[in-house]
């Protein structure tokens, strides 16, 4: 089956940049079908990148995505990190039909 | 305001059935894709199922398939989720959302499945 691998969690200080990372297990990512969803304790998830690099309406442009399709991977990058990007952060994509979350990962501000 | 809310989660002894519901408002609901997705405690989001527009292509995944059912009722605005011969592995928070073109662009609050003895 197909997976999604990401780093259990990453820190950064405020006003930093982070990347966190997002290894397919097999086949090749296509950026259009790649998701990053952000969840904050306690709340529901949101989506804060889709289609490999697009960010949703409100989503601030601190948030960007890519994919690098040689290497089956994709990259979440936040800059200018604020405390209240802390939260927890999945990537998705597709095996077939069936979708396919990364594992997550928790990104703390500090 | 485009809402979506999931109703319809308890405690369920082992074994037992639940059927969980999604009303969405403020948007042309047959137009949308929809999928659930849960959450267990402390872990990280799980797909489950997955419908098209007019509930002709249905996916699940496999820890649910042939025990979980998905619908849905475009006059009524709502998507459902028959959940069948439950496990204490089900427990989790069970999230609906709307699908646009390829990516979730609403997402419900959740509603809690409990399964234990």
């Amino acid at each position: 089956n197909f997976m999604l691998t990401q780093p259990h969690s990453v820190s950064e200080s405020p006003g930093k940049t982070v990347t966190i990372s997002c290894t397919g297990s097999s086949g090749s990512l296509a950026s259009n079908f790649v998701q990053w969803h952000q969840q904050r304790p306690g709340s529901a998830p949101t989506t804060v990148i889709y289609g490999g690099n697009q960010r949703p309406s409100g989503v601030p442009d601190r948030f960007s995505g890519s994919v690098d399709s040689s290497s089956n991977s994709a990259s979440l990058t936040i800059s200018g990190l604020k405390t209240e990007d802390e939260a927890d952060y999945y990537c998705q994509s597709f095996d077939a039909n069936l979708w396919v979350f990364g594992g997550g990962t928790k990104l703390t501000v500090l | 305001e485009v809402q979506l809310m999931e109703s319809g989660g308890g405690l369920v002894k082992p074994g037992g059935s639940l059927r969980l519901s999604c009303a969405a408002s403020a948007f042309t609901f047959s137009s949308y894709s929809m999928i659930w997705v849960r959450q267990a405690p402390g872990k990280g989001l799980e797909w489950i199922s997955s419908i098209s527009t007019s509930g002709l292509y249905i996916h699940y995944a496999d820890s649910v398939k042939g025990r979980f059912s998905i619908s849905r009722d475009n006059a009524k605005n709502s998507l459902y989720l028959q959940m069948n011969s439950l496990r204490a592995e089900d427990t989790a928070i069970y999230y609906c959302a709307r699908v646009g073109s390829t990516w979730p662009d609403r997402w419900g609050q959740g509603t809690l499945v409990t399964v234990s003895s």
